[in-house]
């Protein structure tokens, strides 16, 4: 089955500095690879994903690169805010009938003011 | 709220009690996932319905845990003799498609304590 991998478990950055968050998956049928964004307490909400077709994609402050050779993907998130802070998930999508989600082991972003 | 909802948000029970627990998707999404997540860690797969088919199920998912989905709606998750090992969030998600990938909208989850 499917693995994927995310580093760095904690990451600590200043407002307004760019934070990037990677991960790496195993199997190379995966063709869809969605990020999530989960604060305390509350559900997992979708902030950005990107399918196997495409190397990047962009939504305002936040970025998505997609590497398929290397299998790697990462997020991007510029000139961080405070409200950023949360812990980010990976996940990966393979091309079997049910196309659950594999997840990372997540982020916790903290964005200090 | 048009979302994804879940009842209930919390449940404390006792080793040996069963618990169900309800989710209803997006009304016209006909995927739904149950996920589980434990402290620190992603969300895991438990199983997968289109419509009111139970079509995977994750080695996860112990003889102890049974899921429907009557009519291809509210779908229920159940979980017998419940042990302190079945601690965790009980997310589900929904999502359209067929055939093609689309996005999961996750519910808020239930939090089940077994004490």
């Amino acid at each position: 089955g499917e693995n994927v991998e995310q580093h760095p478990s904690t990451l600590s950055v200043q407002e307004g500095d760019s934070a990037v968050i990677k991960c790496t998956y195993s199997d190379s049928a995966s063709n869809y690879f969605p990020w999530y964004k989960q604060e305390l307490g509350k559900r997992p909400q979708l902030i950005i994903d990107i399918r196997s077709n495409v190397g990047e994609k962009k939504d305002q402050r936040i970025a998505v690169t997609l590497n398929k050779t290397a299998k790697h993907f990462s997020l991007h998130i510029t000139e961080t805010q405070p409200e950023d802070s949360a812990v980010y998930f990976c996940a990966a999508s393979y091309s079997g009938s049910a196309r659950q989600l594999t997840f990372g082991s997540g982020t916790q972003l903290t964005v200090l003011p | 709220d048009t979302g994804v909802s879940q009842d209930p948000r919390h449940k404390i029970t006792k080793r040996g009690q069963n618990v169900t627990f309800r989710c209803d998707p997006i009304s016209e999404h006909n995927r739904l996932y149950w996920y589980r997540q434990t402290l620190g860690q992603g969300p895991e797969f438990l199983t997968y319905f289109q419509n009111e088919a139970q079509l995977e199920k994750s080695r996860l998912l112990s003889d102890r845990f049974s899921a429907e989905r009557p009519k291809g709606s509210f779908s229920t998750l159940e979980i017998q003799r419940t042990e302190q090992g079945d601690s965790a969030m009980y997310l589900c998600a929904s999502s359209l498609g067929q055939g093609v990938l689309y996005e999961q909208y996750f519910g808020p989850g239930t939090r089940l304590t077994v004490t």
